[in-house]
């Protein structure tokens, strides 16, 4: 089955402490999307991906990296430099139409937690 | 900049009855997209709809409509004879580049047995 896959789901992290959220897709989407969800908060954009070997920033990078070496992969770390990381992560992905906006599609997601 | 309002943080309604989700927008752009997604409890956010701006016709799946009206800027989302597992959180959004989508901050559903 076609979809995507995110882990851990849940993940707990000692502040000082660098973590990798896992997101793999196997729908041959071209771009792919990393969102942090806080409660009572709309989802807000960390980083994305339209090709290979290549990102942007978000609204809120800052204290996270992401790499994307393989089309089907795009790791998110959440460094020691990112100050209140406890939040629900979802990872998207998209085809490119090359059009308006693609309609995006989402992991479970990764449950954050900093001890 | 675009904003997307969700002025119901959460409603309950009973079992069967029909409930209407809000949705009000702001952009300056004449080419957009409007979504809905549907989050429940396990966390996936489930794609439900999605609606470019030139087309204002409404849209019905099942026990699912959308009233898309440009002039009050307003993409409501209706579910009629709503049922348990209707229960979950609504987040309407909105876009008009590919990589930058804008969501509201979700209203959520608990439809009572």
């Amino acid at each position: 089955d076609g979809g995507i896959t995110q882990s851990p789901k849940y993940l707990f992290r000692k502040e000082g402490q660098n973590v990798t959220l896992s997101c793999e897709q196997n729908l041959n989407h071209d771009a792919m999307y990393w969102y942090r969800q806080d409660p009572g908060q709309g989802l807000r954009l960390i980083y994305y991906s339209q090709i290979v070997n290549d990102f942007q920033k978000g609204d809120i990078a800052e204290g996270y990296s992401v790499s994307r070496e393989k089309k089907e992969s795009f790791p998110l770390t959440v460094t020691s430099a990112q100050k209140n990381p406890t939040a629900f992560y979802l990872c998207a992905s998209s085809i490119r139409t090359g059009g308006g906006a693609d309609t995006q599609y989402f992991g479970p997601g990764t449950r954050l937690t900093v001890l | 900049a675009q904003k997307v309002t969700q002025a119901q943080t959460e409603i309950s309604v009973v079992e069967k009855e029909d409930v209407t989700l809000d949705c009000v927008y702001e952009t300056r752009d004449t080419t957009y997209y409007l979504f809905w997604y549907k989050q429940p409890p396990s966390g996936e956010l489930v794609f439900l709809i999605r609606r470019n701006s030139f087309d204002e016709q409404n849209e019905i799946s099942g026990r699912y409509s959308w009233n898309f009206q440009k002039s009050t800027s307003s993409f409501n989302f209706t579910i009629t004879a709503s049922q348990v597992v209707d229960s979950a959180v609504y987040f309407c959004a909105l876009s008009s580049l590919p990589q930058k989508v804008t969501f509201g901050i979700g209203t959520k559903l608990q439809v009572i047995p």
